[in-house]
């Protein structure tokens, strides 16, 4: 059965970092590009970053620019986000999830339960 | 970065209503649209991807529609299941993505 699930959320103060990692399970894992996407509570869907198969390329978006990195691990079959200089405003859920490529489409369509990142003094 | 602007922000629709959910991207993101179903303390889950594409073991009753700029998504006879919030994601070119608003279904 494929699976992914994310762990290493908790509470962490204002200007710390924290490594997210995402387990996963059930596929080839270096066949896939990975995104991770976070919630903040009581708000919409945030695309965060996304990762090639081989980690050769990553994309992050404008808000978490130089202060987030996406990486893998192919060996491990485990997706990370390290996270420095968080602001309280980084306060989410975040979910790994699983991209499908083709053609004329760019999708996720596997994702973990996400993981909760607290940021508050 | 592209913006994507959906409507409405929320609705109330009874069981067996059609609904029609729209997402108008910034500039024209071909067929790059997704269309996802999230539930409250739920990960998303991928409905419609292409802009028409029905993700396997989604219900027939959703279906999506669009090129360009414009994309729908209906829900043609509305279930008990289906009250949850919807997001609309485009994923052309530079592999920045973004997502819509979102689109809270409640029962009326």
């Amino acid at each position: 059965e494929v699976h992914l699930g994310e762990s290493g959320g908790g509470l962490v103060q204002p200007g710390g970092s924290r490594r997210l990692s995402c387990a996963t399970s059930g596929f080839t894992f270096s066949s896939y590009w990975m995104s991770w996407v976070r919630q903040a509570p009581g708000t919409g869907l945030e695309w965060v970053a996304n990762i090639k198969k081989d980690g050769s390329e990553k994309y992050h978006a404008d808000s978490v620019q130089g202060r987030f990195t996406i990486s893998r691990d192919n060996a491990k079959n485990e997706l990370y986000l390290q996270m420095d200089g968080l602001r309280v405003e980084d306060t989410a859920v975040y979910y790994c999830a699983r991209i499908v490529t083709a053609v004329t489409t760019w999708h996720c369509d596997l994702w973990g339960r996400g993981t909760l990142v607290t940021v508050s003094s | 970065d592209i913006q994507m602007t959906q409507s409405p922000s929320s609705l109330s629709a009874s069981v067996g209503d059609r609904v029609t959910i729209t997402c108008r991207a910034g500039q024209s993101i071909g067929i790059y649209l997704n269309w996802y179903q999230q539930k409250p303390g739920k990960a998303p889950n991928l409905l419609i991807y292409g802009a028409s594409s029905l993700q396997s073991g989604v219900p027939s009753r959703f279906s999506g529609s669009g090129s360009g700029t414009d994309f729908t998504l209906t829900i043609s006879s509305l279930q008990p299941e289906d009250f949850a919030s919807y997001y609309c994601q485009q994923t052309f070119g530079s592999r920045t993505w973004t997502f819509g608003q979102g689109t809270k279904v409640e029962i009326k």
